[in-house]
């Protein structure tokens, strides 16, 4: 399987900062990432797809990149609302993975 | 809107099996394929398998190849997860998540405690 590892695993930002989340897979696998963001109690929801394709809806201070097997997910100014869990998702081959999660708290 | 409706909270004994169904509305049922997903708590996301709506083709993780049974009923937009065996190590939220074959998941049903405890 592929194992996609995420960092930081918290972080503790706020409002206004630039915060950036890492994924890094164990393989290639091209551009067939996805970004979730996650509250306490609820499913969670796509932000971005394709590495760096944004949701239907999702705010565009959200943005998504790719270097090789290095994604990154970066929020351009933090708000309240951000605060949250995000996963990153590899769908590039069966079986598809999470990286095991970066939460992001609000100072 | 595009939503899953999922079953309610269900609590276990050791040993017994759950049935989690996930009731889609607001697309097109016959064009895409549902996923099942879990979290344990305070962990992360696992990926169990996905199963077509017409319900005849359906891939497992390895993992759950012995315990976990997917079906789709297309008469009610009905995908169900049986998972049999119960220990405690299977308390957790599943979730339905829609994708196409080989995409992203979006959207997600709201999760289904199962909670095994004897």
């Amino acid at each position: 399987d592929i194992q996609m590892t995420q960092s930081p695993s918290t972080l503790s930002a706020s409002v206004g900062d630039r915060v950036t989340i890492t994924c890094r897979a164990s393989q290639s696998v091209g551009t067939w990432l996805a970004w979730y963001q996650q509250k306490p109690g609820k499913a969670p929801k796509l932000l971005i797809f394709r590495a760096s394709s944004l949701n239907s809806g999702v705010p565009s201070r959200f943005g998504g990149s790719e270097s090789g097997t290095e994604f990154t997910l970066t929020i351009s100014s933090l708000q309240p609302d951000d605060s949250a869990t995000y996963h990153c998702q590899q769908y590039h081959t069966y079986p598809p993975t999470f990286g095991g999660g970066t939460k992001v708290e609000i100072k | 809107q595009v939503q899953m409706v999922q079953s309610g909270a269900e609590v276990k004994k050791p040993g017994a099996s759950v049935k989690v169904s996930c009731k889609a509305s607001g697309y097109i049922f016959s064009d895409y394929y549902m996923n099942w997903v879990r979290q344990a708590p305070g962990q992360g996301l696992e990926w169990m398998g996905i199963i077509n709506p017409s319900g005849d083709s359906v891939r497992y993780a390895q993992k759950f190849q012995d315990r976990v049974t997917m079906t789709s009923d297309t008469s009610t937009s009905t995908f169900t997860m049986e998972m049999r065996s119960l220990t405690s190590e299977d308390t957790a939220v599943y979730f339905c998540a829609r994708s196409l074959w080989g995409n992203w998941f979006d959207p997600w049903g709201q999760g289904t405690l199962v909670a095994v405890s004897s």
